[in-house]
């Protein structure tokens, strides 16, 4: 079945640490994006990438980065610079960057900071 | 700059009512608008899409949406609610740029028995 992975499902994080959230594809789509959920604020843009070897800022970028060295991967690492990691990662893809196609989700990755 | 509202955060009904979910956008150029269902601890599904074909759209699970130009609106409506219904719905719409989705802040819904 064609759809977007994330791994883990849960996570957990000393202060401190860098962590990295995995987000694989196989729907050969062109752009993938990295969003943050928390309760009552909806979907924050935290990264795109409309092409392989490139990638944007989104609107809450600081204490986060991310790669796109393959087509069907986009891994977000949560450094410790983001002074509150603690929410829901949502990783997903869109055929192409031009946004009058629907994205397609991941299941989500719940980073908790202990 | 693009925006989406969505009115109010939770939503009660009772099963078998109508479901009224409000989104409101901003932006000067026609849009492009989106519904996403997001049940706990999950990632978010496509219910429906305005892609500017018709202004009544038919989406999943019996949900519909119309998109009123006049009104800068997009409401998502069901008849009749099931307990199933019951989740965040999200309304989105492409950013200024045209490069990602941007979301509203969600609205709950629940359904009582």
């Amino acid at each position: 079945d064609g759809g977007i992975t994330q791994s883990p499902k849960y996570l957990f994080r000393k202060e401190g640490q860098n962590v990295t959230l995995s987000c694989e594809q196989n729907l050969n789509h062109d752009a993938m994006y990295w969003y943050r959920q928390d309760p009552g604020q909806g979907l924050r843009l935290i990264y795109y990438s409309q092409i392989v070897n490139d990638f944007q800022k989104g609107d809450i970028a600081e204490g986060y980065s991310v790669s796109r060295e393959k087509k069907e991967s986009f891994p977000l690492t949560v450094t410790s610079a983001q002074k509150n990691p603690t929410a829901f990662y949502l990783c997903a893809s869109s055929i192409h960057s031009q946004m009058n196609t629907e994205a397609f989700f991941g299941q989500g990755t719940r980073l908790t900071v202990v | 700059a693009q925006s989406v509202t969505q009115l109010g955060s939770h939503v009660s009904v009772s099963e078998g009512a109508l479901v009224l979910l409000r989104c409101n956008y901003s932006s000067s150029v026609p849009p492009y608008l989106f519904w996403y269902v997001q049940y706990p601890n999950q990632g978010l599904q496509l219910l429906l899409k305005y892609t500017s074909a018709a202004t009544l759209v038919k989406g999943i699970n019996g949900f519909e949406a119309e998109f009123k130009k006049s009104e800068t609106s997009f409401h998502l409506t069901k008849p009749s609610a099931h307990m199933s219904d019951a989740a965040e719905y999200f309304c989105a719409a492409p950013n200024q740029a045209g490069t990602a989705l941007i979301f509203g802040k969600g609205t709950t819904l629940s359904v009582s028995s």
